[in-house]
């Protein structure tokens, strides 16, 4: 089963530039959230939604949006990118967002480098 | 804030039981603790939660101590697969998703 599917795996970017990562989930999971990992600082939440419709702001929101049209799909965008928004994004599905019991299912993750 | 502390790095010997520690001595009463694991250049992977009463699964048990502001995560027979960073983590009712910044277990054959 593909369960959370992140595109792209890595990507080398130019500062300014506009980059938007794709988050795909098939298990119809209603909440999905973005995390940024960095050395030392563990991950982080930038974004989540609790339902298709909805987002809400996370730990450090600020450089990024994300939308939810769907229940299955998750963009995460950069619009002007810097080079502290270097790091290893990760998308996260769980079934019932508000349900603080529910596990989070992670994609493998995609490697940013903002030059 | 409520946060979460743990060892930066930790070894245990292979075949032998593990206890990964966390503190977190601002929960509050509904704030549940998870344990996730992530392997080299994998997305982290759920290992177990629990709220208030220790909890065991098919990885691993958490021993929740009764004031709960700490827990440990115990893996009963250690492999070379479960080297990785261990996470603690607290989910907060605002929505909020604390992370610590992990041990890193090291197994040793």
């Amino acid at each position: 089963t593909a369960g959370i599917t992140q595109a792209p795996t890595s990507q080398i970017l130019a500062a300014g530039r506009s980059m938007t990562l794709r988050c795909t989930q098939d298990m119809r999971h209603n909440a999905m959230y973005w995390y940024r990992q960095d050395l030392g600082l563990g991950l982080r939440l930038i974004h989540y939604s609790n339902t298709a419709g909805t987002t809400g702001k996370g730990e450090v929101p600020d450089g990024y949006s994300v939308s939810r049209a769907n229940t299955d799909d998750f963009p995460l965008t950069l619009a002007s990118a810097v080079p502290s928004q270097t790091s290893v994004y990760f998308c996260a599905s769980s079934e019932f967002g508000q349900d603080r019991a529910q596990p989070q299912h992670f994609g493998d993750g995609t490697r940013l480098s903002i030059l | 804030d409520a946060k979460t502390t743990q060892p930066n790095s930790m070894e245990s010997n292979e075949e032998e039981p593990v206890h990964l520690p966390c503190n977190h001595s601002t929960i509050s009463g509904t704030d549940y603790i998870h344990w996730y694991r992530q392997l080299p250049s994998q997305g982290p992977e759920y290992v177990i939660h629990g709220l208030t009463s220790n909890v065991n699964n098919r990885m691993a048990s958490l021993a929740i101590a009764e004031d709960r502001k700490s827990s440990t995560l115990i893996l009963h027979r250690a492999t070379l697969r479960d080297a990785a960073v261990y996470y603690c983590i607290l989910r907060l009712r605002d929505d909020k998703i604390i992370f610590g910044k992990g041990t890193r277990l090291h197994i040793l054959p």
